[in-house]
């Protein structure tokens, strides 16, 4: 157990849905990150959170809109979804943006 | 220049044998070589990492080799198990100037470790 835990684990939505990925660490980390890992290519970095300020954004569609309230919890809103966004969600977490990154079991989402 | 490539996408070993993955990188600045493993239904793991001014790192079966001349470094999973069967992906990560490691993941090799 990595200490990152994420809900909802599958989540199938419509083009016209929202909805939000939730990502919770229990490890003290300040860092927080949203991952998209799609079949058979790199894992792809869209945000990063370090003390609740984000420091990146990966030139990451609109339609995905991140919130990080305190440094233990990290949210993905959805909007408006295309099916090539399906994919597996992973959020990690790290003690400092300079530190190894621990990752969740990751939300895997449908658009339908 | 930020890519890292990593072969064989696929790989196939009977127990007890040794399994070798193989990363390749163009960006001389990354500091930081990780390599994680991924069961399914699973985020990746930290598996076992290096830094460029080492050669060599072992942690039990698992050993990490790097060439920084040839900007190349390798896994090798000694006496292969049946649980070590999961997606293995290299990494190479740099401090970026919004003051983190970016880290920059390979593609992954997916490892079967047959009986």
């Amino acid at each position: 157990e990595t200490g990152v835990t994420q809900t909802p684990r599958h989540l199938v939505m419509g083009m016209t849905n929202k909805k939000s990925l939730k990502c919770e660490q229990h490890l003290g980390h300040n860092a927080m990150y949203w991952y998209k890992q799609s079949a058979k290519k790199p894992l792809e970095l869209m945000f990063v959170y370090n003390f609740k300020e984000q420091t990146e954004n990966n030139s990451v569609p609109s339609r995905f809109s991140p919130e990080c309230p305190n440094s233990s919890h990290l949210f993905l809103h959805l909007h408006t979804l295309q099916p090539e966004d399906s994919a597996l969600y992973l959020c990690a977490s790290s003690r400092g943006p300079q530190e190894t990154q621990y990752f969740g079991p990751g939300t895997r989402l449908l658009v339908l | 220049q930020q890519q890292v490539k990593q072969s064989p996408q696929s790989l196939i070993v009977q127990k007890g044998g040794i399994s070798i993955i193989n990363c390749a990188y163009e960006n001389t600045a990354f500091d930081y070589f990780p390599w994680y493993q991924q069961f399914p239904g699973k985020g990746p793991a930290l598996l076992i990492a290096i830094r460029p001014d080492v050669s060599e790192k072992k942690e039990g079966r698992f050993t990490i080799s790097f060439n920084k001349s040839a900007k190349q470094f390798s896994l090798h999973i000694m006496d292969s198990q049946p649980g070590d069967s999961a997606t293995y992906f290299c990494a190479a990560s740099i401090w970026n100037s919004g003051g983190y490691q970016k880290v920059t993941f390979g593609t992954g090799t997916k490892l079967q470790v047959i009986p």
